[in-house]
């Protein structure tokens, strides 16, 4: 699976959008972006995940670049319960799913 | 609420004690792996459980030993562990399509210290 660059951590304040950015130049064309967030001590929480076209859900929108060598996960409107680890990984299927965790990028929201 | 429940939420054991970790998930799903998160560190891959068979085992030391009955239920059973062991383990499910979009949902987590 291809590697994963996101910046250590960033701010963001309560309102505003957050934007986390994700560099995977090494991507495959069969590789998909997917993104995960890790609350302190909880499990990680699935957010949304895209192979080419930039997606929306109830939680965030992915933005993937057209040569797909980098994405960005939108939070809209960042509350104080959306600090936690954020986690890019980009995997090829191989039968059966497997995520590689880098470290992410720690966001905290302060009001 | 992921539809992952792992119970206990929290332990603690001797290097002697034998214990065992238990996910169950709600799911529908027929993949179930085991994830070790220790401090400071990137989540680990332990095993991964495929239509009840065993298909990966992240060269984990033969002290923890898992088990899958079934494919709602997954086991960590836990024996002479040592001080270093004691982190987050993470359960989580999947449905093994082959379609390759297939996501992964994970548990509360077991925060285990081994004195």
């Amino acid at each position: 699976d291809a590697k994963t660059t996101q910046p250590p951590s960033m701010d963001c304040a309560e309102g505003r959008a957050a934007n986390l950015p994700c560099n995977h130049s090494t991507i495959s064309g069969n590789e998909y972006v997917y993104w995960y967030r890790q609350i302190h001590s909880q499990g990680p929480q699935y957010i949304i995940h895209g192979l080419k076209n930039n997606e929306t859900n109830e939680m965030a929108s992915l933005i993937i670049t057209e040569d797909r060598k980098s994405s960005t996960l939108i939070l809209p409107h960042a509350t104080l319960r959306d600090t936690a680890v954020y986690y890019c990984i980009v995997r090829v299927f191989s039968g059966y799913s497997t995520l590689t965790f880098g470290k992410g990028t720690m966001l905290l929201v302060s009001p | 609420e992921t539809g992952v429940t792992q119970t206990p939420r929290h332990l603690v054991m001797g290097m002697t004690n034998k214990k065992s970790l238990k996910c169950e998930q709600h799911l529908g799903h027929n993949a179930m792996y085991w994830y070790k998160q220790s401090a400071k560190k990137p989540l680990e891959l332990m095993f991964v459980y495929s239509l009840e068979e065993r298909v990966e085992n992240n060269s984990v030391p033969s002290r923890f030993s898992p088990e899958c009955p079934n494919s709602s239920h997954l086991f960590l059973h836990l024996h002479t562990l040592q001080p270093e062991d004691s982190a987050l383990y993470l359960c989580a499910s999947s449905q093994d399509t082959g379609g390759g979009t297939d996501t992964q949902y994970f548990g509360p987590g077991t925060r285990l210290t081994v004195l």
